[in-house]
């Protein structure tokens, strides 16, 4: 079945830095990888996801790349401001369309 | 447009007891799912409604949970009994569809201690 490895487990970047946060996923017919945030106390938001067609999918200071033929995908986040620190998850659905999710990845912005 | 609700928030049982949660899908969602969050971990598909019928429940330990979908709207999830490795976040979602990449919704999430 599908496996998500998601790293690292935790981020802690200055005000107005880049995060990355990177995953990879082992089933070659995944075909969707959303990008989820989750704050304390609440359920998991999606903020950004990406299709099996596309490479690169920006949405102002977020940004997701997919790199099939590696079975990687990455969340990058710019200028980050305190309002985005909480856990993020990546996710890959499997060969029976069910989302898989990664471990988690807690950031912390410091001002 | 009001979020998927889910109730109650906390709860607190001893081991061997029985509990039950409550979801509430945003209005013309087919597709209801359960999840178990462990701390530290992501969340883990218990069972996957369609309408009223169940579609996946693979992950779901039948010995002790059942989940049912009266109507094709709420839905209930019960343990009984409950065991110390039950302690998670339940997380009920819902999206439009029952394609992998339809946008799924998440409730609060109810946090369950089992003592």
């Amino acid at each position: 079945g599908e496996n998500v490895e998601q790293h690292p487990s935790t981020l802690s970047v200055q005000e107005g830095d880049s995060a990355v946060i990177k995953c990879t996923y082992s089933d070659s017919a995944s075909n969707y990888f959303p990008w989820y945030k989750q704050e304390l106390g609440k359920g998991p938001q999606l903020i950004i996801d990406i299709r099996s067609n596309v490479g690169e999918k920006k949405d102002q200071r977020i940004a997701v790349t997919l790199n099939k033929t590696a079975k990687h995908f990455s969340l990058h986040i710019t200028e980050t401001q305190p309002e985005d620190s909480a856990v993020y998850f990546c996710a890959a659905t499997d060969s029976w369309g069910k989302l898989q999710f990664g471990a988690g990845t807690q950031v912390v912005v410091t001002p | 447009e009001a979020g998927v609700a889910q109730s109650p928030r906390y709860k607190i049982i001893e081991k061997r007891q029985s509990v039950a949660f409550w979801c509430n899908p945003i209005s013309g969602h087919a597709t209801l799912y359960w999840y178990q969050q462990i701390l530290g971990q992501g969340p883990k598909l218990l069972i996957q409604f369609q309408n009223n019928g169940v579609v996946d429940d693979s992950q779901l330990p039948k010995d002790r949970f059942s989940a049912e979908r009266l109507k094709g709207v709420d839905s209930t999830l019960k343990i009984q009994p409950a065991k110390l490795e039950d302690s998670a976040v339940y997380l009920c979602a819902s999206s439009l569809g029952l394609a992998g990449d339809n946008e799924q919704f998440f409730g609060p999430g109810t946090r369950l201690t089992v003592l």
